[in-house]
């Protein structure tokens, strides 16, 4: 039982550059997360999908896109890399039930925008 | 705006003593209090939660206490042990939010043999 699963775990892109991060969980969960975390900052809510099929911004959502594409897997593209985006990006799932069932979070992919 | 605060950036305490880490709030519609411990290189791992409705909940080792009218939450540690040196985020949600947590910028916490 793997949980959640992020790839890559690390990848330099050159600014303009597009790609897509990975995010896979095997817990049979409705809600999925990405967030990013910066240097000296806390974790900021960049998309989520609450269930399948729907997918809704959050505080930090320009120059990101998502897709859900089924219940286990949501996708992270970024479409012209910028260095403002060099941060650690953060996976994370949850039932999506109540309260009682807090955000299960993947292990990271660190991004570098050159 | 930072609605979440955790103004202590980094602790450090003796093994076996208590670590108090301590956490501000502005937004009065949060009614959901988590704490968060990220060790390097992996993800934050959930420890402990509050609802609005309690003012204290315990779990082994951990209790967070909630003090609503001074939108101040603190997460104690009795006894600290090494292995709990790490990154300590706190972090809020309201109800009818889609569970989108609003995190501190976290504390990192030593715990000194």
């Amino acid at each position: 039982n793997a949980g959640v699963t992020q790839t890559p775990k690390f990848q330099v892109l050159k600014t303009g550059q597009s790609m897509t991060l990975q995010c896979a969980q095997d817990m049979n969960h409705n809600s999925m997360y990405w967030y990013r975390q910066d240097p000296g900052m806390g974790l900021r809510l960049i998309y989520y999908s609450a269930s399948e099929g729907t997918t809704d911004k959050g505080e930090v959502p320009n120059g990101y896109n998502v897709s859900r594409l089924n219940k286990r897997e949501f996708s992270l593209r970024l479409e012209s890399a910028a260095p403002s985006q060099t941060s650690v990006y953060f996976c994370a799932s949850r039932p999506g039930l109540n309260y009682n069932s807090p955000l299960h979070f993947g292990n990271g992919t660190r991004l570098t925008v050159t | 705006d930072q609605q979440v605060k955790q103004n202590s950036p980094s602790l450090s305490v003796q093994e076996g003593r208590i670590s108090i880490l301590n956490c501000d709030y502005t937004n009065s519609m949060f009614d959901y209090f988590l704490w968060y411990k990220k060790y390097p290189a992996e993800g934050p791992t959930f420890l402990i939660s509050i609802s609005s409705i309690k003012d204290k909940n315990e779990d082994g080792r951990f209790t967070v206490f909630l003090n609503k009218s001074a939108k101040h939450l603190s997460l104690h540690i009795v006894p600290s042990q090494p292995g709990d040196s790490a990154v300590y985020f706190c972090a809020a949600t309201r109800g009818g939010s889609n569970y989108k947590l609003t995190f501190g910028k976290g504390t990192l916490l030593t715990v000194n043999p």
